[in-house]
C-alpha cells in the first residue's frame, strides 16, 4: 500500500531556510516522479514543483523558482524540499505526491506537512 | 487568484446529481486532455477522482464521471451520498513550462 509521510515543517521567519522530506513506502520509489503542492490556508492547491525519476529532469514554479530546491534520494525512498528566501505567501501546508511523468496525474499524496513562515 | 475557475460551492440531495465545472483557457484545458479532479475531505490529502478528462483510478465509483467541452471540463456525481460532502479541485496541464493549474476548489454540500 502506498504511503507517503512528510515532516520537517514548522515556523521560520522570513527570509530564512527549511528543508521538508517526504518518506515513501509501499510501491517502487524509482517508477515515480515526485511532486510537491502546496495549499495556503483556507486556500485553494498550487502545484510546486516536480522531479524525475533520475532527477534528471527538474520543474518549478515561478512563484518558488530561485529560492526552492526539490531533490531525492533513490537509495533511501525520500524526496525532499530545500526553501530559501521564505516569504510570508509560503505559508501552507506542503503535501508531497506522486506521478507517473510530467504531465501525468497525482495519484498518491501524503497528509502534508505545515510551513509557516511568520516573525 | 486560480488559474482555473470553478463555483465556491454546490450542493444536492442524497441520490441527485450535481455537476461542477471548471473553465480554463485555449492554453491549458483547451488544448489538453489532461484534465483530473481531486477530493479533499476536511484535514486530509486531497484524493485522485477522475483524470484523463474522463478516466477513473481503481476504486473510485462510476457515480463520478468527467466531461470536456471547449475550455471548460466538467465532473458530474450522480447518486449523491452523504460521504461525497467535500472539497473538489480542478486541475489541467498547461504545457511544459506552467506544468500544472488548479482550480479554486468546490464545497460540496449534500443537503
Amino acid at each position: 500500500q502506498v504511503h507517503l509521510e512528510e515532516s520537517g515543517g514548522g515556523l521560520v521567519k522570513p527570509g530564512g531556510s527549511l528543508r521538508i522530506s517526504c518518506a515513501a513506502s509501499g510501491f517502487t520509489f524509482t517508477d515515480y516522479y515526485m511532486n510537491w503542492i502546496r495549499q495556503a490556508p483556507g486556500k485553494g492547491l498550487e502545484w510546486v514543483s516536480f522531479i524525475s525519476t533520475t532527477s534528471s529532469y527538474i520543474h518549478y514554479a515561478d512563484s518558488v523558482k530561485g529560492r526552492f530546491t526539490i531533490s531525492r534520494d533513490n537509495g533511501e525512498n525520500s524526496l525532499y524540499l530545500q526553501m530559501s528566501s521564505l516569504r510570508a505567501e509560503d505559508t501552507a501546508i506542503y503535501y508531497c505526491a506522486t506521478s507517473r511523468g510530467s504531465y501525468r496525474p497525482l495519484d498518491y499524496w501524503g497528509q502534508g506537512t505545515l510551513v509557516t513562515v511568520s516573525s | 487568484q486560480s488559474a482555473l475557475t470553478q463555483p465556491r460551492s454546490v450542493s444536492g440531495s442524497p441520490g441527485q446529481s450535481v455537476t461542477i465545472s471548471c473553465t480554463g483557457t485555449s492554453s491549458d484545458v483547451g488544448t489538453y486532455n489532461y484534465v483530473s479532479w481531486y477530493q479533499q475531505h476536511p484535514g486530509q490529502a486531497p484524493k485522485l477522482m477522475i483524470y484523463d478528462v474522463t478516466k477513473r483510478p481503481s476504486g473510485v465509483p462510476d457515480r463520478f464521471s468527467g466531461s470536456k467541452s471547449g475550455n471548460t471540463a466538467s465532473l458530474t456525481i450522480s447518486g449523491l451520498q452523504t460521504e461525497d460532502e467535500a472539497d473538489y479541485y480542478c486541475c489541467s496541464y498547461a504545457g511544459s513550462y506552467t506544468n500544472w493549474v488548479f482550480g479554486g476548489g468546490t464545497q460540496l454540500t449534500v443537503l
